[in-house]
């Protein structure tokens, strides 16, 4: 089963306008860390910003915030006043505590497209 | 400024022929990571070192190798590269175990195969 699933490939958002990119995800570990990562065409992975399970807000990184629903298992990144360049790829990724070795899993990405 | 480095940035080889992807990073983290990303793909896992320890995924083929020689640097050897290798690899620093630490990635390296 995938443990993190990001079920829009490609997304278009006007200029300005705020974006909602989907998350979702799979684990039974009661203690985890949800990320998101940026992709430029560049190449370079970005951190964005970081949600822990226990965590009783979600999380804020200036236009960046993320809608934490932990009974339905997601994590949605939401962009505030959209800029050209947050054209990019995002990920979405977890962390679960019982892994020893700090791994990341990544979801498939979602292509974001802001349009002039 | 503190940074994890990938040289070099693109690099071109020929099936079969060995290449090393280099790492280094100045954030003095325990933690480092290569990843395999093809085009419009999610970065797949190859393998991690903490500290020393190596640790190897389960699905990583024998064709890819590592070297940990000291903190900073970590190397990725591609024994005999084949076309479905081209990819971006990309390296990825942790300070430790922290649940909430973030991976910090370097600009990776894009492998083209002839």
């Amino acid at each position: 089963a995938q443990k993190i699933t990001q079920t829009q490939p490609g997304m278009f958002v006007q200029e300005k306008e705020a974006v909602t990119l989907d998350c979702t995800y799979d684990t039974s570990d009661p203690s985890y860390g949800l990320f998101w990562y940026k992709q430029p065409s560049s190449g370079e992975m970005i951190f964005l910003i970081y949600q822990g399970s226990y965590d009783q807000q979600n999380a804020t990184e200036g236009r960046y915030s993320l809608n934490f629903q932990k009974a339905r298992k997601s994590a949605n990144l939401v962009i505030s006043a959209s800029q050209l360049g947050d054209s990019a790829m995002y990920f979405c990724a977890m962390r679960e505590g019982k892994d020893a070795g700090n791994m990341l899993t990544f979801g498939g990405g979602t292509r974001l497209m802001v349009k002039p | 400024d503190a940074m994890v480095i990938q040289n070099p940035r693109y690099q071109v080889t020929q099936f079969g022929k060995p290449v090393t992807l280099s790492c280094s990073q100045t954030l003095n983290h325990n933690v480092m990571y290569w990843y395999q990303q093809k085009s419009s793909q999610a970065p797949k896992l190859l393998f991690h070192y903490y500290d020393k320890d190596f640790n190897n995924e389960a699905d990583t083929p024998d064709n890819f190798q590592s070297r940990r020689p000291n903190t900073s640097f970590c190397f990725l050897d591609i024994r005999s590269p084949g076309l479905g290798d081209a990819a971006m690899y990309l390296c990825a620093t942790t300070a430790d175990r922290g649940l909430d630490n973030e991976q910090f990635f370097g600009p990776g390296t894009r492998l083209t195969v002839l």
